[in-house]
């Protein structure tokens, strides 16, 4: 089975303040991604990575960035957090790029900025 | 408009019910859709993968996948309270990013 980790289920931050969200995936996929859900919204892509050390820009980069530095873990940054960053956010992997595949979520992080 | 569009619901329904969830999509070279169901505050988890039209069952579920009026169902017969949960379609074209293109999902309820 398909497991994504993620670090943490509930995070609560303040304005401003620097986060890391990570995310870990043992079945050796190439690609990986990161959303934010929001109600009424969807899902939305933030970034995707296809390999170590690769990046690109989802429909909602602004505010973010991201660091692949081994296969298996991707990492969300919020630079400066701010209150309309409060979302759950999901990481996701699936298999290759040359591969039309699903995806595999993890079971995401609420995060609230005060 | 939206490239997959998908009623919000909420849908609620009688336990034993047959539910029928339903998506729309514009573009044509989709050719992989994808049937997810969330849990309240988890992460969604895959139910059905189909590939271009047909149908494909599985347990209680059937995906249906009419590309020609470029239109997507799921059926879950017999329905039970734990099928309660959000259910989101998704599909992927064959070739490049290997994006994932959601529906806003519908929030399903079976009452018993």
């Amino acid at each position: 089975d398909v497991k994504v980790t993620q670090s943490s289920r509930y995070l609560v931050k303040r304005t401003g303040e620097k986060v890391f969200l990570e995310c870990v995936q043992d079945m050796d996929h190439e690609n990986m991604f990161w959303y934010r859900q929001d109600p009424g919204l969807g899902l939305r892509l933030i970034y995707f990575s296809y390999d170590v050390k690769m990046k690109e820009k989802g429909d909602i980069p602004e505010g973010y960035s991201v660091s692949r530095e081994k296969k298996e873990r991707f990492s969300l940054i919020l630079e400066s957090a701010s209150t309309n960053q409060t979302s759950m956010y999901l990481c996701a992997s699936s298999l290759r790029r040359e591969v039309a595949d699903t995806q595999y979520f993890g079971p995401g992080t609420r995060l609230t900025v005060l | 408009q939206k490239e997959v569009e998908q009623d919000p619901g909420p849908l609620s329904v009688p336990e034993g019910a047959i539910v029928s969830l339903n998506c729309t999509y514009s573009n044509s070279a989709f050719q992989y859709f994808m049937w997810y169901r969330q849990y309240s505050r988890k992460g969604p988890e895959l139910l059905m993968y189909t590939y271009s039209s047909g149908n494909k069952e599985d347990g209680r579920f059937t995906a249906q996948v009419d590309k020609s009026s470029k239109y997507i169902s799921l059926f879950i017969r017999d329905s039970q309270p734990s099928d309660s949960a959000t259910y989101l379609c998704a599909m992927i074209l064959p070739q490049g990013a290997q994006k994932l293109v959601f529906g806003q999902g519908t929030r399903l309820t079976i009452n018993p």
